[in-house]
């Protein structure tokens, strides 16, 4: 029972750098999400993808790039990291693009430090 | 819009007693409530949810909320605390019906640290 897998679970990076963060799920699910969790901040959307093929903004994108590689594979991408990117980063999915009642499947997180 | 405010940021109880974590939203559409739960280093994992069948919803561990339309509320209770317990709790609203694009929303509380003492 594998469900969201997400890697690196830990990562340091330099302000500047760029790197990915992968995300796969064998649930096949429909959507598949990321997030960042901020202490005192909940959980806010940075991007998500409703189908393959198709991708959309959420709250916070900004600094952000996301690919949706196919039905299982979602990745996120910071093309120069700055230290505002710290953060804890969840992929998560879910079977349909529906706001009633589909349950959302969270990966174990990825630690991410931008120094 | 939609929005959800979870009452209490720390919340402290003893082994064996009541626990109850309180969660109030707004929501233009009817909404559909979740409550999840997170380990200390882990992902969240689903407590329970309501879709606008029984109010009284029943999850894992458990756990119970109840969905009261007239408080806007969605608080989640257990009879008896366990030492397994200790997480943090998140309450999440999410836009009702299907909603394509950017309409899509599921918006999180700010979370709830639930502490259990011996």
């Amino acid at each position: 029972n594998a469900g969201v897998t997400q890697t690196p679970k830990f990562q340091v990076l330099k302000t500047g750098q760029s790197m990915t963060l992968q995300c796969a799920q064998d649930m096949n699910h429909n959507s598949m999400y990321w997030y960042r969790q901020d202490p005192g901040m909940g959980l806010r959307l940075i991007y998500y993808s409703a189908s393959e093929g198709t991708t959309d903004k959420g709250e916070v994108p900004n600094g952000y790039n996301v690919s949706r590689l196919n039905k299982r594979e979602f990745s996120l991408r910071l093309e120069s990291a700055a230290p505002s990117q710290t953060s804890v980063y969840f992929c998560a999915s879910s079977p349909l693009d529906r706001g009633s009642g589909n349950t959302i499947y969270f990966g174990e997180g990825s630690w991410l430090t931008v120094v | 819009a939609q929005s959800v405010t979870q009452l209490d940021s720390h919340v402290s109880v003893s082994e064996g007693t009541p626990v109850l974590l309180r969660c109030n939203y707004s929501s233009s559409y009817s909404p559909s409530l979740f409550w999840y739960v997170q380990h200390p280093n882990k992902g969240l994992q689903l407590l329970l949810k309501y879709t606008s069948a029984a109010t009284l919803v029943k999850g894992i561990n458990g756990f119970e909320a109840e969905f009261k339309k007239s408080e806007t509320s969605f608080h989640l209770t257990k009879p008896s605390a366990h030492m397994s317990d200790a997480a943090e709790y998140f309450c999440v609203v999410s836009k009702k019906g299907y909603s394509g694009g950017s309409n899509y929303k599921l918006t999180f509380g700010k979370g709830t640290l639930l502490t259990v003492n011996p």
